[in-house]
């Protein structure tokens, strides 16, 4: 079956410690994004990627990096830098990156919980 | 200023009736996507309904419907025949090129269907 895949479910680390979160896609899409929901609230993008070997800072950028060096693949890393990375961290992806009718596939999400 | 906005932060509704969840936008562009997402407690994200700007009709897709008023910038879904498995967050969305063709979410409304 054609989807995203998002691992772990749930991650533990400590304070201090950069973390990768993974993202597959076996949709053949181009696009890929990484979003941070807080509790209640809604999603803020923290970093997008049209096309392989490029991505562009989201609203959110600070304490993360990526990579997207296969079109399958956009792996976050939760760095140090970032003061709150406790969060649920949604990974999706779309047909294209340029046109407003193609809505997102969306994984089922790494919970994060740094102490 | 707030591209989405959301005005219910929670919703109740009986089981088998209708619900109207708010959703205005903000936006220069005449070329533009909305949608509905819905994300149960699990945390996925599921892709509801989609509206163009240019679309004549009120997009619907089963028991969902989009109440798409352009002059108002509104795009209020509605549910009809509510069930408990409707329980979940609601969040809307708009992409366009206003805001780099990104997908911007609301806060979203967590909506409760009672028996």
């Amino acid at each position: 079956d054609g989807g995203i895949t998002q691992s772990p479910k749930y991650l533990f680390r400590k304070e201090g410690q950069n973390v990768t979160l993974s993202c597959e896609q076996n949709l053949n899409h181009d696009a890929m994004y990484w979003y941070r929901q807080d509790p209640g609230q809604g999603l803020r993008l923290i970093y997008y990627s049209q096309i392989v070997n490029d991505f562009q800072k989201g609203d959110i950028a600070e304490g993360y990096s990526v990579s997207r060096e296969k079109k399958e693949s956009f792996p976050l890393t939760v760095t140090s830098a970032q003061k709150n990375p406790t969060a649920f961290y949604l990974c999706a992806s779309s047909p294209r990156g340029a046109g407003s009718s193609y809505e997102q596939y969306f994984g089922p999400g790494t919970r994060l919980t740094v102490t | 200023a707030q591209k989405i906005t959301q005005t219910q932060p929670g919703m109740f509704v009986q089981e088998k009736e209708a619900v109207t969840l708010d959703c205005t936008y903000d936006t220069s562009d005449q070329s533009y996507g909305l949608f509905w997402y819905k994300q149960p407690s699990s945390g996925e994200m599921i892709f509801l309904i989609y509206q163009g700007s240019y679309d004549e009709q009120n997009a619907t897709e089963g028991r969902y419907s989009l109440n798409f008023q352009k002059a108002r910038k509104s795009a209020n879904l509605v549910i009809s025949a509510s069930q408990l498995g409707d329980s979940a967050m609601y969040f809307c969305a708009m992409r366009g090129l206003e805001y780099g063709n990104k997908l911007v979410f609301g806060a979203g409304t967590i909506l409760r269907v009672k028996s």
